[in-house]
C-alpha cells in the first residue's frame, strides 16, 4: 500500500520553463513533507521541506506547495535548468520518526 | 565529516549466497535507516534504527533480510539467501531530525 505516490514517472520541460512535480499522500498524520533529489550513481540530497502548519516554503527556484484537504503537494521550479535533471522524490513523514517516500519522477530539462 | 559512508558500492553475487551489505552513519545522528529503490516501488523503507535500537522492520521483505546495529557508527544489512529478485540499490540513511542524509548506496545484483 503506497502512502506516498508520485503519478508521474517522468517529465520533461524546456530551459527557463517552470517545472511542476506532484504528489499525493493518503495519511493524514503526516504533518512534515520533504523533497529530494536524485542524481545517477549517489544518493538522494535533502532539497526542501514544509510543515503541515504552513502551506508554501520558497528556496530560491524551489517553492513547495502543500494542500492538506486535498493530501497533495508539489514542487515548482522557476526557472528550470539542465542541472535540474535528476530523480525528485517526494516524502512525509509523521509522528513515528520514520520517512515514507514516494515511487519518483524523473525530470529532464532541455537546453 | 565523511557523511554516510556504504560499502561495497556494487556487489554481483549468485543465487543462494549470503550478502552483507555495511554502513557507517553520520557521527552524532541517533537515527539510521535502510531503503531499497525499485523502478516500482521507488526508495520502499526496510528497517529503522533509533540509538541502536530497531524500531520499526515491517518493510524486511522476508526472513531471509536481517539488519544490526551493534553500535552507534556501524550497521549491516544482511541477505541469506540471497534470490535474483533482491537486486536493487540498497541505501542507508542517518539523521537526528526529519532530514535525512544519505549514502550512494549498494548497487546488488543477483545473478
Amino acid at each position: 500500500d503506497q502512502q506516498v505516490k508520485q503519478n508521474s514517472p517522468s517529465l520533461s520541460v524546456q530551459e527557463g520553463r517552470i517545472s511542476i512535480l506532484n504528489c499525493d499522500y493518503t495519511n493524514s498524520m503526516f504533518d512534515y513533507f520533504l523533497w529530494y533529489k536524485k542524481y545517477p550513481a549517489e544518493g538522494p540530497t535533502f532539497l526542501i521541506s514544509i510543515s503541515s502548519i504552513k502551506d508554501k516554503n520558497e528556496d530560491g527556484r524551489f517553492t513547495v506547495f502543500l494542500n492538506k484537504s486535498a493530501k497533495h503537494l508539489s514542487l515548482h521550479i522557476v526557472p528550470s535548468q539542465p542541472g535540474d535533471s535528476a530523480v525528485y522524490f517526494c516524502a512525509a513523514s509523521g509522528n513515528t520518526g520514520k520517512l515514507i517516500f514516494g515511487q519518483g519522477t524523473t525530470l529532464q530539462v532541455k537546453p | 565529516d565523511a557523511g554516510v559512508i556504504q560499502s561495497p558500492r556494487h556487489e554481483v553475487t549468485e543465487m543462494g549466497q549470503e550478502v552483507t551489505l555495511r554502513c557507517k552513519p553520520i557521527s552524532g545522528h541517533d537515527y539510521l535507516f535502510w531503503y531499497r529503490q525499485t523502478m516500482m516501488r521507488g526508495l520502499e523503507l526496510l528497517i529503522y534504527f533509533n540509538n541502536n535500537v530497531p524500531i520499526d522492520d515491517s518493510g524486511m521483505p522476508e526472513d531471509r533480510f536481517s539488519a544490526k546495529m551493534p553500535n552507534a557508527s556501524f550497521s549491516t544489512l544482511k541477505i541469506q539467501p540471497s534470490e535474483p529478485r533482491d537486486s536493487a540499490v540498497y541505501f542507508c540513511a542517518s539523521s537526528f531530525d526529519e532530514k535525512l542524509f544519505f549514502g550512494s548506496g549498494t548497487q546488488l545484483s543477483v545473478l
